[in-house]
């Protein structure tokens, strides 16, 4: 199943370092999201685009901030994180009111 | 709010075993119901949903039926393969407002010995 990429798959960083995820969905949906997965919990949605505007913020902290440039691309940018954010980022799309569909996933470590 | 509740694993079952993972939910209105895998190492693939009353999803020999009466959409599979080792994901959909948003249960670990 390649309707869903994510890049990198895997990233080190440190607390101090910047860095962006990048989703691309080849499936023509127009909404996206954006999913947190630690260890031991549920799954956590961090943010909602439907037409490349932003639907949900699930209280998310500002060292995230998320792009929507269109509705095939979806970035998450990061910045100052906390050991604790280290986990697995999923990026979903689906047509709104849809089934969605996930990437595999980007595994983060924040040193 | 809108909750799954997912039986507690690890599962561990031998290869031709019969498998059940339970799930109930809470929610208001009418959801849509799913089941995710998530294979080590990657992420959620969607196994088979349901979106009404009575509805039998069905995948690679997996079955659940959305159960209204129970609140319930029990995972079933009546010989499991080594190879469906994975963790798998009850969840509803949420309809309201403009978002469409899924709430998922905790998970639970499906190992099958050969």
């Amino acid at each position: 199943e390649t309707g869903v990429t994510q890049t990198p798959r895997h990233l080190v960083m440190g607390m101090t370092n910047k860095k962006s995820l990048k989703c691309e969905q080849h499936l023509g949906h127009n909404a996206m999201y954006w999913y947190k997965q630690s260890a031991k919990k549920p799954l956590e949605l961090m943010f909602v685009y439907n037409f490349k505007e932003q639907t949900e913020n699930n209280s998310v902290p500002s060292r995230f901030s998320p792009e929507c440039p269109n509705s095939s691309h979806l970035f998450l940018h990061l910045h100052t994180l906390q050991p604790e954010d280290s986990a697995l980022y999923l990026c979903a799309s689906s047509e709104p009111q849809d089934t969605q569909y996930f990437g595999p996933g980007t595994r983060l470590t924040v040193l | 709010g809108n909750s799954v509740t997912q039986m507690e694993g690890p599962v561990t079952l031998s290869e031709e075993a019969f498998l059940t993972i339970n799930c109930t939910y809470t929610a208001t209105g009418y959801p849509s119901l799913f089941w995710y895998v998530q294979y080590p190492g990657e992420g959620l693939q969607l196994l088979l949903k349901a979106t009404k009353a009575d509805d039998k999803g069905s995948n690679k020999g997996f079955e659940a039926t959305y159960r209204k009466e129970t609140t319930s959409f029990h995972l079933e599979k009546g010989s499991v393969q080594v190879s469906d080792s994975a963790v798998y994901f009850c969840a509803l959909s949420d309809r309201g407002g403009s978002n469409y948003k899924l709430t998922f249960g905790k998970g639970t670990l499906l190992t099958v010995n050969p």
